[in-house]
């Protein structure tokens, strides 16, 4: 079973400059989440999706980052224009829903802004 | 809102040790909880979980964890670790009433002397 993709692996940026990240989860799961780890923390959830449609985004910061999976699969997430406090690895995860509880984390991408 | 601890934020044993690593949680309610792992340049990987039953839960490699529903505690135990257990280690919680959202601990960064 292929896994959860995400690109860019690496990324650095100025700050108030832009940035997009991309995930393909693993086929069929229907839920989708975007988590940010900052360093020497545990990752933190940014916005959670049921198909194309947002469950959760209380913790997304939406003055600057935004989110969409508009067919369902794959997702993008944005941050513009970035702040040197968004410098972290910012992971994608998948699960099936239903079936127990199991997500898939994809490999993260880490961005650094200077 | 819930909340994950995990009190030992480094650890560093010799092999053959035995290892334990703490996690406590803040929620009064039905949980879920889990053990992730991530190996160095890795993506974070699923131990072992908890949903209901035994509350003495084993995963892989070797790895167990035990369920204490009075002390609102989940930790992990190895009986004799080995050079290649070294990585970071992240507790988490879904609670009832936060869908399928994981809470993350800060983590543990393991490090096993050869």
């Amino acid at each position: 079973e292929a896994g959860v993709a995400q690109s860019p692996r690496y990324k650095i940026i100025e700050k108030r400059q832009s940035v997009a990240f991309w995930c393909n989860p693993i086929s069929g799961h229907a839920t989708l989440y975007w988590y940010q780890q900052i360093l020497g923390q545990g990752p933190k959830l940014l916005i959670q999706f049921q198909n194309n449609g947002v469950v959760d985004d209380s913790q997304l910061p939406k003055d600057r980052f935004s989110a969409e999976r508009l067919k369902g699969v794959d997702s993008t997430l944005k941050i513009q224009p970035a702040k040197l406090e968004d410098s972290a690895v910012y992971l994608c995860a998948s699960s099936l829903d239903g079936t127990g509880f199991s997500y898939t984390f994809g490999s993260g991408t880490r961005l650094t802004v200077v | 809102a819930q909340s994950v601890s995990q009190h030992n934020h480094h650890v560093i044993l010799s092999e053959a040790a035995s290892l334990e690593l703490g996690c406590n949680y803040s929620y009064g309610g039905t949980v879920n909880l889990f053990w992730y792992v991530q190996y160095p340049g890795q993506h974070l990987q699923l131990l072992l979980k908890y949903f209901s039953g035994d509350p003495l839960v084993k995963g892989i490699k070797g790895f167990e964890a035990e369920f204490i529903k009075s002390k609102f505690s989940f930790n992990l135990r190895k009986p004799s670790v080995q050079w290649s257990d070294t990585a970071e280690y992240f507790c988490a919680v879904n609670a009832d009433n936060a869908g399928n959202m994981l809470t993350f601990g800060g983590g543990t960064r393991l490090m096993v002397k050869p």
